[in-house]
């Protein structure tokens, strides 16, 4: 079954920025969307698309995609952008079943 | 405001069936897409299963194809998860979620209701 991979945590200092990356091979050719989790909570649509945002996301945060890897980046990470973030497409059997990342914890501290 | 309230989790024993619904409320219910998610405790998300729009379309997971069924009523509102001959690996937090502009995500989620599958 398809999967998409990401590393378990990330860790920065307030300011700094935080990349997350997300790997699957059907990246080249489905989108990549970015959930926000925080503890407790329902997740947040943060990216769609690979890299845009919707309204009332902060600028700080963006997307992109090459290849067979996507990256969520976090310009200036702010305590409160601690959490965990998942990634999710489709595969491209065309069945759209969707897939999530493993998450990745990020700790901004 | 644009709003998902799920109900019908609860505590089941093994091969027992329960039935999930979501209530949708600030949108128009028939013009979306619909998921259902699932996150088993302390652990990540999974996504279950789609209907599109108007339920011509179904779409599931390989962990609950063939036990779980996904419906909805447009003059009702609501979407419904149909769960049967349930295991203990489908213990989680399951949640609806709004079709995000025609695209394969989703924005709004509903908040969650329990389903825990033990003896």
């Amino acid at each position: 079954s398809y999967e998409l991979t990401q590393p378990p945590s990330v860790s920065v200092s307030p300011g700094q920025t935080a990349r997350i990356t997300c790997s699957g091979d059907a990246l080249p050719k489905k989108y990549a969307y970015w959930y926000q989790q925080k503890s407790g909570q329902a997740p947040v649509l943060v990216i769609y698309e690979d890299s845009k945002r919707p309204s009332g996301i902060p600028e700080r945060f963006s997307g992109s995609s090459s290849g067979t890897m996507a990256t969520l980046t976090i310009s200036g990470a702010q305590v409160e952008d601690e959490a965990d973030y998942y990634c999710y497409s489709t595969d491209s059997s065309g069945n759209h079943r969707g897939v999530f990342g493993g998450g990745t914890k990020l700790t901004v501290l | 405001q644009v709003q998902l309230v799920e109900s019908g989790g609860g505590v089941v024993q093994p091969g027992g069936s329960l039935r999930l619904s979501c209530a949708a409320s600030g949108f128009t219910f028939s013009s979306y897409g619909m998921h259902w998610v699932r996150q088993a405790p302390g652990k990540g998300l999974e996504w279950v299963a789609f209907i599109r729009y108007d339920g011509s379309n179904k779409y599931y997971a390989d962990s609950v194809k063939g036990r779980f069924t996904i419906s909805r009523d447009n003059s009702k509102n609501t979407l419904y998860l149909q769960m049967n001959s349930l295991r203990a690996e489908d213990t989680a937090v399951y949640y609806c979620a709004k079709e995000y502009r025609a695209s394969d995500a989703f924005d709004i989620w509903g908040q969650g209701t329990m389903v825990t599958v033990s003896s």
